[in-house]
């Protein structure tokens, strides 16, 4: 099936740091979502996108959809060793019955 | 957020039996639910759209005869496994729509055919 392409695949960060992550995609996207996922349990939602250009914060997180609808970074600043799992980016297709694409996915981890 | 549940959160089954998994949007209804599998180290795919009253779309090489989805409520989506096979372990998530194109998922099914 079809995956977005995100990068990077993991990173080995020290507590405190700033994290960066994004996505991007040959396809144009109607809504950007990030997923946070720990082992064993569902994605949870973190940050939704629904316009070009749209920046959104959500406490540490910071999230934007870019202007070309066709990519979107994550910003995780002053990380914690709870931000440890894998986060993932999720698009959905413009004209689509609401489906969602997934990331390959990223890695994190936090010493602290 | 919305609150979605998944039953049994994980089974053990012998080869060729069928297991029914359940998810229910507790707090909202959804036309339209999502099964999704997700093998180890790996991102999740789509494996069908349930939709609540008509039969569920599923994605290219997905088996509908092996992947049995109903909808019959807008709380609740059933995937059946049918005749599993070890082949079919995974982890399996469902999610639901809630208003403007966001989707809310499950605990997942960790299953395991012996």
């Amino acid at each position: 099936g079809q995956q977005l392409n995100q990068s990077p695949q993991s990173m080995f960060i020290q507590e405190g740091e700033d994290v960066s992550m994004n996505c991007t995609s040959s396809s144009i996207f109607n809504t950007w979502l990030w997923y946070k996922q720990d082992p064993g349990e569902g994605p949870v939602l973190l940050i939704a996108l629904y316009k070009a250009g749209e920046l959104t914060s959500n406490g540490r997180l910071t999230a934007q959809f870019g202007i070309t609808r066709k990519d979107s970074f994550l910003n995780i600043s002053a990380s914690i060793p709870s931000d440890v799992g894998i986060y993932f980016c999720a698009g959905q297709l413009s004209g689509a019955t609401n489906k969602l694409i997934f990331g390959t996915g990223t890695l994190l981890a936090v010493q602290p | 957020g919305a609150v979605v549940s998944q039953h049994p959160s994980r089974v053990i089954c012998k080869s060729g039996t069928s297991v029914k998994i359940e998810c229910r949007s507790l707090d909202f209804q959804a036309t339209t639910m999502f099964w999704y599998r997700q093998f180890p180290k790996q991102s999740l795919m789509l494996m069908a759209t349930s939709n609540e009253g008509s039969k569920a779309t599923y994605e290219q090489g997905v088996e509908k005869d092996k992947f049995l989805i109903n909808h019959a409520s807008l709380t609740l989506s059933t995937l059946t496994v049918t005749s599993a096979h070890p082949e079919d372990s995974s982890f399996y998530i469902c999610s639901a729509n809630l208003g403007q194109n966001t989707q809310y998922f499950g605990p997942g099914t960790r299953l395991t055919v012996l």
